[in-house]
């Protein structure tokens, strides 16, 4: 069964300071992975997307990991803000007779203190 | 910038009664996708749509679920008859492409009661 984990469950962190958030996958077979921020009562928005054959993605203080071998990923988040309190969610796509089959993983909560 | 729609924002309803959530897609998008959230848990995928057809579905969406394009621009999910546990917030995504990245609409919370 596809599954998709992720940790921390929840973080708090200070204004300003960095954090990774992660996240480690068995979907197979594997098409793309993609880090989504979801507000609190909103619809995810996409921060990165990565296929089998990328490594590194950025979206401005955002950049995303992917080590296909380990099947892992990280979310980075530099000099982190208060805007950026919100549900931080790792997706990773299976390719299945040409439709994606996406598995979520259950989002780590991130609260920014000021 | 172009974005996802989605009416009602709330609705609530009486066990056993029928529901249509609309969603309006980004317009040049060919792709359409149902999800749902039920309060603390993580999304869950539904059902994928294209070219006026469902391309995939998950075990959860099974025969008092349809999905429907009745026009040129609304993506609908229907439920025939709710019951207490399709209390969720569902929401509408599209897509240019298969692969590409999916937009997520605000979403409509359900509540069956």
């Amino acid at each position: 069964k596809n599954q998709v984990e992720q940790s921390p469950q929840s973080l708090i962190i200070l204004e300003g300071k960095n954090c990774t958030l992660q996240c480690n996958y068995t979907v197979s077979p594997f098409s793309n992975l993609r880090w989504y921020k979801q507000d609190t009562g909103r619809g995810p928005v996409s921060l990165t997307i990565m296929t089998f054959s990328e490594n590194t993605k950025s979206n401005g203080r955002y950049t995303a990991t992917l080590d296909a071998d380990t099947k892992q990923s990280s979310l980075h988040i530099t000099a982190s803000q208060l805007s950026d309190s919100a549900s931080y969610i790792c997706v990773v796509s299976a390719l299945s007779g040409g439709s994606y089959i996406p598995t979520f993983g259950r989002g780590t909560s991130l609260i920014v203190h000021p | 910038e172009p974005e996802v729609t989605q009416t009602p924002s709330h609705q609530v309803t009486q066990m056993g009664q029928e529901v249509i959530l609309r969603c309006v897609p980004i317009s040049n998008h060919l792709y359409f996708y149902w999800y749902r959230q039920i309060l603390g848990q993580k999304v869950e995928f539904l059902v994928s749509f294209y070219n006026n057809e469902i391309s995939e579905k998950s075990e959860i969406f099974d025969d008092q679920f349809s999905v429907e394009r009745p026009d040129g621009s609304n993506f609908t999910l229907k439920i025939r008859s709710t019951k207490l546990e399709d209390s969720a917030m569902y929401f509408c995504a599209s897509s240019p492409g298969a692969g590409g990245t999916q937009y997520f609409g605000p979403g409509t919370r359900l509540l069956v009661l």
